[in-house]
């Protein structure tokens, strides 16, 4: 059982250039996330999912899209990377969603990414 | 807008040093808290929580008792081992069936031989 897969786990890009981030869960949950995680800012949320097929904004969705065709998978894609999102960006699900106080979130080990 | 605030760190300690890392909030209502374990290298991880006013939360021989009164989640341990260094994030979910975990800035405990 591997719970949250990210991958890739280390990524430099110049800044202009675009990637997709995948992650992968196999704990069936319904509810994905997409974190960035900046030195003194914590973890903010960019984007989020409720379920296969459905896709929502967070805290900091700017400069980002993300696409959720499969249950299991959550891909986050950045268009024109830019120097502002070095960071580490990490994944997240849960099996009940907004509003849960039951149902913990269960990280991934993070992608590194550095825009040149 | 719902807020936590987190005690800058890095805290130093030897080990068996009693531990207290301090977390207070601001959120309307009756939010549930939380305190995540981020080991290095690794993702966040639940370490307690608590959902309602007095509850403690404990694991590992981690403590945090939600005070209303303070609007505080502070995280003790009456004594930390090195395998404790890590970066300590408290968090809640506010009242609306639409709220997402919002979470504090980190504490990194460094915890010496």
């Amino acid at each position: 059982n591997a719970g949250v897969t990210q991958t890739p786990k280390f990524r430099v890009l110049k800044t202009g250039q675009s990637m997709t981030l995948l992650c992968a869960q196999d704990m069936n949950h319904e509810y994905m996330y997409w974190y960035r995680q900046d030195p003194g800012m914590g973890l903010r949320l960019i984007h989020y999912s409720v379920g296969e097929g459905t896709t929502a904004k967070g805290e900091v969705p700017d400069g980002y899209n993300v696409s959720r065709l499969k249950k299991q998978n959550f891909l986050l894609g950045l268009e024109s990377a830019a120097p502002s999102q070095t960071s580490v960006y990490f994944c997240a699900s849960s099996y009940e969603g907004l509003g849960s106080r039951n149902s913990p979130l269960h990280f991934g080990n993070g992608t590194r990414l550095t825009v040149t | 807008g719902d807020s936590v605030t987190q005690m800058e760190g890095p805290v130093t300690l030897s080990e068996e040093a009693f531990l207290t890392i301090n977390c207070t909030y601001t959120a309307t209502g009756y939010p549930s808290l939380f305190w995540y374990v981020q080991y290095p290298g690794e993702g966040l991880q639940l370490l307690l929580k608590a959902t309602k006013a007095d509850d403690k939360g404990s694991n590992k021989g981690f403590e945090a008792t939600y005070r209303k009164e303070t609007t505080s989640f502070h995280l003790e341990k009456g004594s930390v081992q090195v395998s404790d260094s890590a970066v300590y994030f408290c968090a809640l979910i506010g009242n609306s069936g639409y709220s997402t975990l919002t979470f504090g800035k980190g504490t990194m405990l460094l915890v010496s031989p």
